[in-house]
């Protein structure tokens, strides 16, 4: 079973529409966790991170964490064209982070 | 905000060279970096843990002696790749761990990331 799972998409969301992105992890001792957007070529750069259970909102991006499900998820509010990229989730254990695969999202024009 | 440089972002090499990347973190200091691999459409792949004074802690699977990596000083890290093949063709991102007064939080800040290309 790999540490971080997603839905490899792609996601394809007409422009100012709501991109729902999920991720789910394997070891319930997890405390952090990460939501990055990579776009190709690039490295990635970090979009938000969320520690308790509940909602956390920053700007047009809203991580929601259910730790009891072992369930993170990323929206993306009013999409645009540049948000086109990968989403990668990644989690904190001992101190490192494990990524999953990502989710290829395309906002359509 | 923090700032990981990274260098050189591409590098094309014969079979058999060895080739040296370098991670440098800005405007803070970073006992320890991570170094990451990437293959195309895959997710990161965690290669070592580069610990500032200390020999590195390497991911299973991962040749120490074919990934060596010094972190001779608090701001620099490098990823030397020795007898380089086709296979070890990849993207190498290096990254540093930095706790943020406005974040409250210890974020992981990621270098441009160095592709490289064993011909």
């Amino acid at each position: 079973q790999k540490e971080v799972e997603q839905n490899s998409g792609p996601l394809s969301v007409p422009e100012g529409a709501i991109a729902s992105l999920n991720c789910t992890y394997s070891d319930r001792g997890s405390q952090s966790f990460f939501w990055y957007r990579q776009y190709s070529g690039k490295s990635p750069e970090l979009i938000m991170f969320i520690y308790s259970n509940g909602d956390k909102e920053d700007g047009r991006f809203t991580a929601q964490l259910n730790k009891a499900s072992q369930y993170v998820s990323l929206l993306i509010r009013d999409s645009q064209p540049s948000d086109s990229a990968t989403y990668l989730c990644a989690v904190n254990n001992d101190y490192k982070l494990s990524f999953g695969a990502g989710t290829t999202v395309t906002v359509r024009a | 905000g923090a700032v990981v440089s990274q260098h050189p972002s591409r590098v094309i090499c014969k079979s058999g060279t060895s080739v040296k990347i370098e991670c440098r973190s800005l405007d803070f200091q970073a006992t320890t970096m991570f170094w990451y691999r990437q293959f195309p459409k895959q997710s990161l792949m965690l290669m070592a843990t580069s610990n500032e004074g200390s020999k590195a802690t390497y991911e299973q699977g991962v040749e120490k002696d074919k990934f060596l990596i010094n972190h001779a000083s608090l701001t620099l890290s490098t990823l030397t790749v020795t007898s380089a093949h086709p296979e070890d063709s990849s993207f190498y991102i290096c990254s540093a761990d930095r706790y943020g007064e406005s974040s409250g939080a210890n974020v992981l800040t990621f270098g441009a990331g160095s592709r490289l290309t064993v011909l």
